[in-house]
């Protein structure tokens, strides 16, 4: 069963506290991605990971880190967290190669930050 | 940069009728973009509805379909009789060029088929 999850899907910090985001993915596949995704805008891409430890910085990095020790696992990272950092963040997986850009994501989880 | 804009923010139809949503495009940095249609459902995570790589190929799926139309920058899904499970949000994307996997998402238009 393909599948992308996400833990946790509702979380309420206070601004300051350090927050982690966590995704899993049963596909083996080598991509992953975290996005954000905001009132009237688009999603916006925050990291892309081409594997273990192969990390880029997508359109918005600011204020956010990843990590990837496991293929299947994808953190992010928001350390001193802002209130500007609330919102509803998005992790995706794909196939490296032909339909490389078909991406499987996540439900889903809503972050606040007071 | 490359954007898409979807124009319609909601749409509600009601059951049986017909359905557009708009979707155009700006690819200034790839020639030939591939176009999405990606759905999300309520508590669920955005799945892929539909892909077309080629201009002037139509792509369907689940009763929708969509036209790349490079001439006129715009991907619009269509669907001559919407059900109430086809309300959802529907977000229009494009990848390609030196962009390699990356996805430009549209804001997304929200569906609501009233029964």
């Amino acid at each position: 069963d393909m599948k992308v999850t996400q833990m946790p899907r509702y979380l309420i910090k206070r601004m300051g506290e350090n927050v982690l985001l966590e995704c899993g993915q049963d596909m083996s596949h080598e991509t992953m991605y975290w996005y954000r995704q905001d009132p009237g805008l688009g999603l916006q891409l925050i990291y892309i990971s081409y594997d273990v430890d192969s990390n880029s910085e997508g359109d918005i990095p600011k204020g956010y880190r990843v990590s990837r020790k496991k293929r299947e696992h994808f953190s992010l990272i928001l350390d001193s967290a802002k209130t500007n950092q609330t919102s509803v963040y998005f992790c995706a997986s794909s196939v490296i190669g032909a339909g490389g850009d078909e991406q499987y994501f996540g439900p889903g989880t809503r972050l606040t930050v007071l | 940069g490359d954007s898409v804009t979807q124009t319609e923010g909601q749409v509600t139809v009601s059951e049986s009728k017909s359905l557009i949503i708009n979707c155009t495009y700006s690819a200034t940095s790839i020639a030939y973009p591939n176009l999405f249609w990606y759905v999300r459902y309520p508590g669920e995570g955005l799945q892929l509805l539909l892909k077309v790589i080629t201009a002037g190929q139509k792509g369907s799926s689940r009763g929708f379909e969509a036209t790349y139309n490079k001439e006129t920058t715009s991907f619009h899904l269509q669907k001559a009789s919407v059900q109430e499970s086809d309300s959802a949000v529907y977000y229009c994307a494009l990848s390609g060029g030196n962009m390699g996997y990356k996805l430009t998402f549209g804001t997304g238009t929200s569906l609501l088929v009233d029964p």
